[in-house]
């Protein structure tokens, strides 16, 4: 069954600096990637996705994720960080084939300090 | 606007009673997913619809019913026989199945019981 990692349960950054949440998974067969973001007390929303194509995706407020087959890795990437990203985030990845349930990640909690 | 509404915010249960948490959709959605939230573990599928009057377990469905008679409408009833009911509850609704579609999410019920 898939499996998906996200490695570090919370991820500290200072204002300014370079955000890289990690996202592996466990299918060998090329899944569909998703990154969402949760807010205090909210409910997700989806930052951005990978289906097919340019492995290199753009999301929303600044925010990239690049699928890197041979690693199955999905890891999501901000140049620099704002306080307003302080959140928690969910890589979740779904079989194509077999279930085409969605699997998700244990989330990475992201404090910004100033 | 459309979006997904879920009522209450709070919700406080006795040991031994049913509660009802309600999701609504005004998105024209046919498919609606109820997950439970705890720290640490992401998020679990409890149940989920994707037409009307049918519906599937998830990967923890005990202790949970649902009913799905319209399509804007998927409650959630949490009974007694659910041990553990203390949770973050979340619904969420896609155009098509979750696994290659971006889901809505509610805000969310914070489940206490008392």
């Amino acid at each position: 069954a898939q499996s998906v990692t996200q490695l570090g349960s919370h991820v500290s950054v200072s204002e300014g600096a370079l955000v890289l949440l990690r996202c592996n998974y466990s299918s060998s067969v090329p899944p569909y990637l998703f990154w969402y973001v949760q807010y205090p007390n909210q409910g997700l929303q989806l930052l951005l996705k990978y289906t097919t194509g340019a492995t290199l995706v753009k999301g929303i407020n600044g925010f990239e994720a690049e699928f890197k087959k041979s690693e199955t890795s999905f890891h999501l990437t901000k140049p620099s960080a704002h306080m307003s990203d302080a959140a928690e985030y969910f890589c979740a990845v779904s079989e194509i084939q077999g279930s085409q349930m969605l699997v998700w990640g244990q989330g990475t909690r992201l404090p910004i300090n100033p | 606007d459309g979006g997904i509404t879920q009522s209450p915010k709070y919700l406080f249960r006795k040991e031994g009673q049913n509660v009802t948490l309600s999701c609504e959709q005004n998105l024209n959605h046919d498919a609606m997913y109820w997950y439970r939230q705890d720290p640490g573990q992401g998020l679990r599928l409890i149940y989920y619809s994707q037409i009307v009057n049918d519906f599937q377990k998830g990967d923890i469905a005990e202790g949970y019913s649902v009913s799905r008679e319209k399509k804007e409408s998927f409650p959630l009833t949490v009974t007694s026989a659910q041990k553990n009911p203390t949770a973050f509850y979340l619904c969420a609704s896609s155009i098509e199945e979750l696994w290659k579609a971006e889901a809505f999410f509610g805000q969310g019920t914070r489940l206490t019981v008392v």
